[in-house]
């Protein structure tokens, strides 16, 4: 696609629900990123996937959450029995390698854990 | 640990003037990327610049300038003539470079900058 695209742009969900975001990369990048950006404040790195491969899940915040991505293309990022501090706008972006030095982010999906 | 530093919460500045915008870094690396990012209201982060630490010309572009001071680990960001659409959240971030598994990008907390008319 011409850009990062992520769905749904906007989610409001009830405490204890799961939830399920959506990132299509740019066709043709190896390397996908999900970011966590809480209000007023900078990004929080979650994970990284090389092709389908995801090496360092250290960084996700609990084991809630999971990602995977399929066909070295979209990727899930999901969040189980969501909390109120879930509450954020998740960001994806993706990059030619790894190595590339620029990320193209998408427009992220704000969560409004309610 | 690698960190990025934005001291100023928030900025204004006159329409057609000029503004900086600080970031101070801290790593053990010699070798790494820093970029500013722009985050308008649509919350699409829009890369403005980008600055590959073995390089000791500033990077430029069109309005955008960086002051990069690789021993005093400052990385500024020099706006001219100041335009109403520059108006957004200004992100530094610094890259580790490849080792390991690890190439997060780190970020700053960010600078809201505001343009009169």
């Amino acid at each position: 696609g011409a850009g990062v695209s992520q769905s749904p742009s906007n989610k409001v969900t009830e405490k204890g629900k799961d939830v399920e975001l959506r990132c299509d990369p740019i066709s043709g990048h190896t390397a996908l990123y999900w970011y966590r950006q809480s209000l007023g404040q900078g990004l929080e790195f979650l994970i990284y996937f090389q092709g389908n491969s995801a090496p360092d899940k250290s960084g996700l915040p609990s084991d809630r959450f999971s990602a995977e991505r399929t066909g070295g293309s979209v990727s899930t990022l999901t969040i189980q029995r969501t909390q109120q501090e879930d509450s954020a706008v998740y960001l994806c972006a993706s990059s030619l390698a790894l190595d590339s030095g620029e990320a193209f982010f998408g427009q992220g999906t704000r969560l409004t854990v309610v | 640990a690698q960190t990025v530093t934005q001291s100023q919460p928030e900025m204004s500045v006159q329409e057609a003037e000029t503004v900086t915008l600080s970031c101070t870094y801290d790593t053990s690396e010699s070798d790494y990327y820093l970029f500013w990012y722009k985050q308008p209201p649509s919350r699409q982060m829009i890369l403005v610049i980008r600055q590959e630490a073995y390089k000791q010309q500033n990077a430029t572009e069109n309005r955008f300038s960086v002051n990069f001071q690789k021993a005093a680990k400052s990385f500024s960001l020099k706006i001219s003539d100041s335009q109403l659409g520059d108006a957004a959240m200004y992100f530094c971030a610094y890259r580790t470079p490849r080792t390991g598994s690890n190439y997060q990008l780190i970020w700053g907390a960010g600078t809201k900058l505001i343009i009169k008319p």
